[in-house]
């Protein structure tokens, strides 16, 4: 599976939207990126997973470069409870073991 | 229904000793993983289960690691004689089904010190 590279730390003021990038410049055609994130304490979530176009569920969104070298995860409201390590990985879309790096902190403050 | 459960939440062991540590998946979950996670890092895997078939143990560490899981059900990591360097939180996590792209499910993860 591909590499990818994020920011270590970013901080977002309540409300706000959220930006989280991520660089996969290796990506193969076959790999998807997904995102999942952990909260203190917690075991890792699930978030939103995209191939090429551009996708959006009740948690996020997903932008994903017209090259697919580079993504970015928007939370479109942040709130302080979306405080966590949200990790960006790419992998075939059905893989089975996930590969985490060590993600961005994100902490969003009122 | 339930999510994935693990126990203990908490191991406080003492150098050289064995520890057992325990997942049950989502019922229904025929898939099923391990995975460490040391302090301020990512996710390290460990081995995973797919229903009947030899499991992946490509993630093991060491002689010292082992996992069993029995069917469909509960699984069971043991770590012998355990090491200052093993402390973590353990992580097992389900899946509706190898090679599916449903996410994972992880549990709360079991803290294991070793000291």
């Amino acid at each position: 599976d591909a590499k990818t590279t994020q920011p270590p730390s970013m901080d977002c003021a309540e409300g706000r939207a959220a930006n989280l990038p991520c660089n996969h410049s290796t990506i193969s055609g076959n790999e998807y990126v997904y995102w999942y994130r952990q909260i203190h304490s917690q075991g890792p979530q699930y978030i939103i997973h995209g191939l090429k176009n551009n996708e959006t569920n009740e948690m996020a969104s997903l932008i994903i470069t017209e090259d697919r070298k580079s993504s970015t995860l928007i939370l479109p409201h942040a709130t302080l409870r979306d405080t966590a390590v949200y990790y960006c990985i790419v992998r075939v879309e059905y893989g089975n073991k996930l590969v985490f790096g060590a993600g961005t902190i994100l902490r969003v403050k009122s | 229904g339930a999510g994935v459960s693990q126990s203990p939440s908490n191991k406080v062991t003492e150098k050289g000793k064995d520890v057992e540590l325990r997942c049950d998946p989502i019922s229904g979950h025929t898939a099923l993983y391990w995975y460490r996670q040391r302090l301020g890092q990512g996710l390290e895997f460990l081995i995973y289960f797919q229903g009947n078939s030899a499991p992946d143990k490509s993630g093991l560490p060491s002689d010292r690691f082992s996992a069993e899981r029995t069917g469909e059900s509960v699984s069971t990591l043991t770590i012998q004689r355990t090491q200052q360097e093993d402390s973590a939180v353990y992580l097992c996590a389900s899946t509706l089904q190898w090679g599916s792209y449903n996410e994972q499910f992880f549990g709360p993860g079991t803290r294991l010190t070793v000291l």
